[in-house]
């Protein structure tokens, strides 16, 4: 069974660029998620999808970060313009259930904004 | 609201040693579940249990055993006889209605 995909692994820009992370869930499983997890630090949600709707954004910094899941599948993460607090590894994951299910994470892109 | 919290920012241990890493939660929902991932120096998380909140039995698997205590909202995991593979960050986690919270990680060194 093929894992959560991610790319790019790796990012370096300039603040105020902009950069788009994708990922690809596993085969069938409903809900997706993006973290950012800042160095030394636990995953912290920014989304939550279930199939192409939104359960919760409550964490996304809305003025600058978005993210999209068409057809319920792929989604991207995108951020525009870029800080330099915004350096983080963006994880993310996938579960068949909403919050009763353990979740599969991808290996993560790992941002860097100079 | 919810609340998970790792004391142990980070703990050392020699190889065959036992160690527990500790991890105490909050929340209002009568109906939640409890994780513990793995973060490897690779730095993806791997699942390694789910507990839900009606579920009080501990459990045992190979060298790691989990201990959940209701009464004192505790949900601790015990490496046995560890190893240098072993070491890496381990986060506890919880979801109650929709939300899906992790603590800050405990580093664990297991050195040869």
């Amino acid at each position: 069974e093929a894992g959560v995909a991610q790319s790019p692994r790796y990012k370096i820009i300039e603040k105020r660029q902009s950069v788009a992370f994708w990922c690809n869930p596993i085969s069938g499983h409903a809900t997706l998620y993006w973290y950012q997890q800042i160095l030394g630090q636990g995953p912290k949600l920014l989304i939550q999808f279930q199939n192409n709707g939104v359960v919760d954004d409550s964490q996304l910094p809305k003025d600058r970060f978005s993210a999209e899941r068409l057809k319920g599948v792929d989604s991207t993460l995108k951020i525009q313009p870029a800080k330099l607090e915004d350096s983080a590894v963006y994880l993310c994951a996938s579960s068949l259930a909403q919050t009763t299910k353990h979740q599969f994470f991808g290996p993560g892109t790992r941002l860097t904004v100079l | 609201a919810q609340k998970v919290t790792q004391a142990q920012t980070e703990i050392s241990v020699v190889e065959k040693e036992d160690v527990t890493l500790d991890c105490v939660y909050e929340t209002r929902d009568t109906t939640y579940y409890l994780f513990w991932y793995k973060q490897p120096p690779s730095g993806e998380l791997v699942f390694l249990i789910r507990r839900n909140s009606f579920d009080e039995q501990n459990e045992i698997s190979g060298r790691y055993s989990w201990n959940f205590q209701k009464s004192t909202s505790s949900f601790n995991f015990t490496i046995t006889a560890s190893q240098v593979v072993d070491s890496a960050v381990y986060f506890c986690a919880l979801s109650g209605t929709y939300k899906y919270i992790f603590g800050t990680g405990t580093r664990l060194k297991v050195l040869a």
